[in-house]
């Protein structure tokens, strides 16, 4: 009941491009969804993230879909940019308490 | 500019020996996090505390980890003794109960 499902595992995508990475959850106690984000040789740092209240939160080139029926939940990077290539968690929590459960993790390319 | 600090970067040790990491998180942050990311396994979690108490350790192999907070600028991970299916990447975080985590560079531990 703790997992969070995440696809692709990897994914490549063109310069200008949308990004799209799946998540999928079991526990309906969770409450909050954070997207991290991770270069080489560093650790993940929180990029967005959603409450169940709203379907869809948008900062810059970067939306979270939510779809509390379904317990899923997508990442959207519009306009790819090489420096997007990292790899990307999605995660799940029961809000105010730091305890993630981590997805597995995407490894996103962005190629010229 | 506050971060969480994680010493040694990279370490490399012989199957058998005691390795030490150590975590200073972010000051006034009363919760800290231990994670080993390795390819496979994506980021597990170790153990977590609040405001210093052991919360969960049940991510960890206890016969040969050990998590302790001597006082609340200092967390250290333990093993002993190290084998090489030890071999990752140990991310220390903390956090303040907004739900946010901030994780350290990591420490790559290498078991020969």
């Amino acid at each position: 009941q703790q997992q969070v499902k995440q696809s692709p595992q990897s994914l490549i995508v063109q310069k200008g491009g949308i990004s799209i990475i799946n998540c999928a959850y079991e526990n309906t106690a969770f409450d909050y969804f954070p997207w991290y984000q991770q270069f080489p040789g560093k650790g993940p740092a929180l990029l967005i993230a959603i409450r169940p209240d709203v379907s869809e939160k948008k900062e810059g080139r970067f939306t979270i879909s939510f779809n509390k029926s379904a317990k899923q939940f997508s990442l959207h990077i519009m306009d790819s940019q090489p420096g997007d290539s990292a790899t990307y968690f999605c995660a799940a929590s029961n809000f105010g308490n730091e305890k993630l459960t981590f997805g597995t993790g995407t490894r996103l390319t962005i190629i010229p | 500019d506050a971060r969480v600090t994680q010493t040694p970067r990279h370490k490399v040790t012989e199957m058998g020996q005691e390795v030490t990491m150590r975590c200073q998180p972010i000051l006034g942050h009363n919760t800290v996090f231990w994670y080993r990311q390795t390819m496979m396994q994506g980021l597990e979690l170790l153990a977590y505390f609040r405001n210093r108490a052991p919360l969960d350790d049940s991510g960890m192999p206890k016969d040969r980890f050990s998590a302790e907070m001597p006082d609340a600028t200092l967390a250290t991970l333990k093993i002993q003794p190290s084998e090489p299916r030890d071999s990752a990447v140990y991310f220390c975080a903390s956090g303040l109960n907004t739900g946010e985590l901030f994780f350290g560079e990591g420490s790559r531990l290498t078991v020969l």
